[in-house]
């Protein structure tokens, strides 16, 4: 069964960094058919993509985004890490991981279940 | 503002058919495939449509996609009331250095 489970802090103060970590289960981060995306969602609003990897370690960030995005990945531990500088109120979301897959055309296949970050002071 | 547009709402009743469209433009569905996700209340997107019109192992062939030019749409027949959720339509967008673009979501109501 293929999981994903995202974890950090609830709670982040104005231009702190996050560092969320999405650990995978189900499947093997080396996999060349396979690559994860983060991807958030302000309460209330749409979704937004911010960034992805692959098994080759190529990343792909938000253009709006890109200057406060870092993606990594350990795939001994299975773990795909997204770092966000410069945290803003706005920035308040639930963010979520995200397995692409080359048999659905690298579409988000299986979600995890999203973990909820408030931007306050 | 999202870079595929969707109306915000649509509506039917059971057993009705509805439509959800999604437009955008030549960088993004123009030259790209178009997926659809599910948003149920409270929950985390399911994948719903891939490729324009290809449906994963376990969604019900009540669900359809198509796609023509710039736009895509996506087909609920049979409505149950358990369709009553938020649906994203996405796509790459080639420009700039390549993004994964969303529209603005629906909120179908089952009456």
């Amino acid at each position: 069964q293929v999981t994903l489970k995202e974890s950090g802090p609830v709670l982040v103060k104005p231009t702190e960094t996050l560092t969320l970590t999405c650990t995978v289960s189900g499947f093997s981060l080396s996999n060349a058919r396979m690559g994860v995306s983060w991807i958030r969602q302000p309460p209330g609003k749409a979704l937004e993509w911010l960034a992805h990897i692959f098994s080759n370690d190529e990343k792909s960030y938000s253009t709006s985004l890109k200057s406060r995005l870092t993606i990594s990945k350990d795939t001994s531990k299975s773990q795909v890490v997204l770092t966000m500088t410069n945290m803003d109120p706005v920035d308040t979301a639930t963010y979520y991981c995200a397995r692409m897959t080359v048999t659905a055309n690298f579409a988000f296949d299986i979600w995890g279940q999203g973990t909820m970050v408030t931007v306050s002071s | 503002q999202s870079v595929l547009t969707q109306p915000p709402s649509a509506s039917g009743t059971p057993g009705q058919r509805v439509t959800i469209s999604c437009s955008g433009s030549s960088s993004n569905i123009g030259s790209n495939t178009v997926n659809w996700y599910q948003q149920l209340p409270g929950t985390a997107p399911k994948l719903l449509i891939y490729s324009n019109n290809q449906r994963p192992s376990g969604v019900p062939d009540r669900f359809s996609g198509s796609k023509s030019g710039t736009s895509a749409s996506l087909a609920i027949s049979g409505l149950q009331s358990e369709d009553e959720a938020d649906y994203y339509c996405a796509a790459w967008d080639d420009s700039l250095n390549g993004d994964w673009v969303f529209g603005g979501g629906t909120k179908l109501t089952v009456l």
